[in-house]
């Protein structure tokens, strides 16, 4: 079993969709969560960051942190086909390395 | 936020050629840059840490003597793919900390992409 696990999709859907991208993990060490958005053949960017449980919100943009589920999510409201881009969820323990564990990425669709 | 760039962009080689793939932060010094492969829909790998003055650190599985990493100064790290193989083609994405900023983030590059004939 991977540690951590993220559906690659493609999710396609509608412009002015709810978006939901999720990951799970194993690793209960875990207590920074972080989102990237990597658009086609360019680096990844950073969307959202969380510490621990908990819910943040930037925008159309929010994160939820479920530990006791090992359950992370990232929602995306009022889609636009400019968020069409793959969505990696990446995760680290406290102290220790800087290198986060990246999940695979879901490849996200939003059409006209 | 702070600027990574990479340079190439993409390149496209012979097989057995050697490439070399520079790493720059632009506004600020990173000690510590990080070294990514990707392959097609799949995650990030971390290939190796590259520290400023000193040999980098590898990931396990990971060829210290086909990918020669360099960080001669707190700007520039360069990976070099020795005696590319087809097997090798894919997308190398650095990524550097701002140790001045107080935060875990990393700073990703464009990314590289070699294709190796």
């Amino acid at each position: 079993q991977k540690e951590v696990e993220q559906d690659p999709g493609p999710l396609s859907v509608p412009e002015g969709a709810i978006v939901s991208l999720n990951c799970t993990y194993s690793n209960s060490a875990f207590q920074y969560f972080m989102w990237y958005r990597q658009y086609s053949r360019k680096g990844p960017e950073l969307l959202m960051y969380t510490y621990s449980s908990g819910n943040k919100e930037d925008g159309r943009f929010t994160a939820q942190v479920d530990k006791s589920s090992k359950y992370i999510s990232l929602f995306i409201r009022d889609s636009q086909p400019s968020d069409s881009a793959t969505y990696l969820c990446a995760m680290k323990a406290s102290g220790g390395s800087y290198i986060p564990t990246f999940g695979r990425g879901t490849s996200l669709i939003v059409h006209p | 936020g702070a600027v990574v760039s990479q340079h190439p962009s993409r390149v496209i080689c012979k097989s057995g050629t050697s490439v070399k793939i520079e790493c720059r932060s632009l506004d600020f010094q990173a000690t510590t840059m990080f070294w990514y492969r990707q392959f097609p829909k799949q995650s990030l790998m971390l290939m190796a840490t590259s520290n400023e003055g000193s040999k980098a650190t590898y990931e396990q599985g990971v060829e210290k003597d086909k990918f020669l990493i360099n960080h001669a100064s707190l700007t520039l790290s360069t990976l070099t793919v020795t005696s590319a193989h087809p097997e090798d083609s894919s997308f190398y994405i650095c990524s550097a900390r701002d140790p001045a900023s107080g935060s875990n983030e990393q700073f990703f590059g464009p990314g590289t992409r070699l294709t190796v004939l």
